[in-house]
This record gives structure tokens, C-alpha cells and sequence, in this order.
């Protein structure tokens, strides 16, 4: 059972550059979401997912898009990086909005 | 706003000490809490919900709904423990303090 799985590990992107982080789960889990983890700022909510077809706004959405075409992905797109797109991104699932599981994360550096 | 809040960026002790993170909240209605760990080079993970009631690692977390706390404790640190920690909260989307890195010292 490999649970969340997040590709890529580690991303280096230029300013200007787009790409999308890709986001798996095998739970059958309706609820999924995108977190950036920042030093001092904590795991903050970017976009999440209550099923498919269905997405909603975080608390920094900007600059980043999600759809949620299937139960098991929910990739996350970022547009045009900036380097303060540079972080730690988290996908996560669960049942509902509780105990969530969570991927091994993605390291992005925009340059 | 619907807020969870930690108040202590760090918090370090010596193995054997008690500790106590600590965790406020601010949204309305009935209230629905966590406590997510992160070790060294580990994935997050839940460690405590307060609807359990639970104690997990020695670890226990009290809902008090008058001071809108929900503070972590263990009487005994071990330096194991030594880890990032976030209190969330359910609000309809799951959101999360500012994490709290707790060092064991031995």
C-alpha cells in the first residue's frame, strides 16, 4: 500500500517557469490537499479537495492551480514561479478533514 | 479568522523534564483538534486527535474549551521526541499552526 505519493523529490525551477507537482493517493480518500511548508510559518493551506471535481481555496492560493479529475490525483500547477514559490510542498489525503496522511514532501527552489 | 495558533517557535529541555507545547484556537462551533508530528527526514504524521482521548508516546492533549487551548504534554521527555510539531484544526478544511520544534537535550 504506498498511501501518498508525491513526484517530484526535489525541483529546481527558473523564474518565469511552470511546472506541476504531481500527487497520488491509493486510500480512496475524497479529501485531498496542497500545504507549503515554511520556516516560521508553519504548513499553510494552498488548495484542497472535498472529491473529485471539486476544489477549493486555501489560505495562499495565489499563483498556483489545482484540479481533481479522479479520486486518487490532485496535482498541483504553478504557473509562472517566482522565487517565492521556494519551498516545501506537502499533498495530503484523508477520509474527510481530519486525520490526514500525508506524501514525503517536494523541495522546490526557484532561482 | 479561523486560527491555530503556537506560540513557541522552539522549546528546549532536558531528557527527563516534563513538556508541555502549547496550542490556542479561535474558530467557532465545535471544535475539532490534532497534533501532527514530524521526525528528522520522516513524513508528518498524526500523533493525537482530541476526540480519542488518547495517549500516544506518553503524549496527552486536553481540549480546554474556556481558554480555547489544546496544549500537548508528557511528563517525562525522552530525546526521541525531539521533532517538529503542529496542532491543526478541522474547520471544514484542515488548518495548521505555526509548528513548534521541541530538542531533548540529554
Amino acid at each position: 500500500n504506498a498511501g501518498v505519493t508525491q513526484t517530484p523529490k526535489f525541483q529546481v525551477l527558473k523564474t518565469g517557469q511552470s511546472m506541476t507537482l504531481q500527487c497520488a493517493q491509493d486510500m480512496n480518500h475524497e479529501y485531498m490537499s496542497w500545504y507549503r511548508q515554511d520556516p516560521g510559518m508553519g504548513l499553510r493551506l494552498i488548495h484542497y479537495s472535498v472529491g473529485a471535481g471539486i476544489t477549493d481555496q486555501g489560505e495562499v492560493p495565489n499563483g498556483y492551480n489545482v484540479s481533481r479529475s479522479t479520486t486518487e490525483d490532485f496535482p498541483l500547477r504553478l504557473l509562472s514561479a517566482a522565487p517565492s514559490q521556494t519551498s516545501v510542498y506537502f499533498c495530503a489525503s484523508s477520509y474527510s478533514a481530519g486525520e490526514a496522511f500525508f506524501g514525503q514532501g517536494t523541495r522546490l527552489t526557484v532561482v | 479568522a479561523q486560527r491555530v495558533t503556537q506560540p513557541e517557535k522552539l522549546l528546549s529541555v532536558f531528557k527527563g523534564a516534563p513538556v508541555e507545547l502549547k496550542c490556542n484556537y479561535s474558530y467557532s462551533g465545535s471544535p475539532e483538534l490534532f497534533w501532527y508530528v514530524q521526525y528528522s527526514r520522516q513524513r508528518l504524521q498524526l500523533l493525537l486527535r482530541h476526540i480519542s482521548r488518547e495517549s500516544i508516546k506518553g503524549f496527552t492533549a486536553d481540549l480546554n474549551k474556556g481558554e480555547t487551548s489544546f496544549h500537548l504534554k508528557k511528563p517525562f521527555a525522552q530525546e526521541e521526541d525531539s521533532a517538529m510539531y503542529y496542532c491543526a484544526g478541522n474547520t471544514g478544511k484542515l488548518i495548521f499552526g505555526q509548528g513548534t520544534t521541541l530538542q531533548v537535550k540529554p
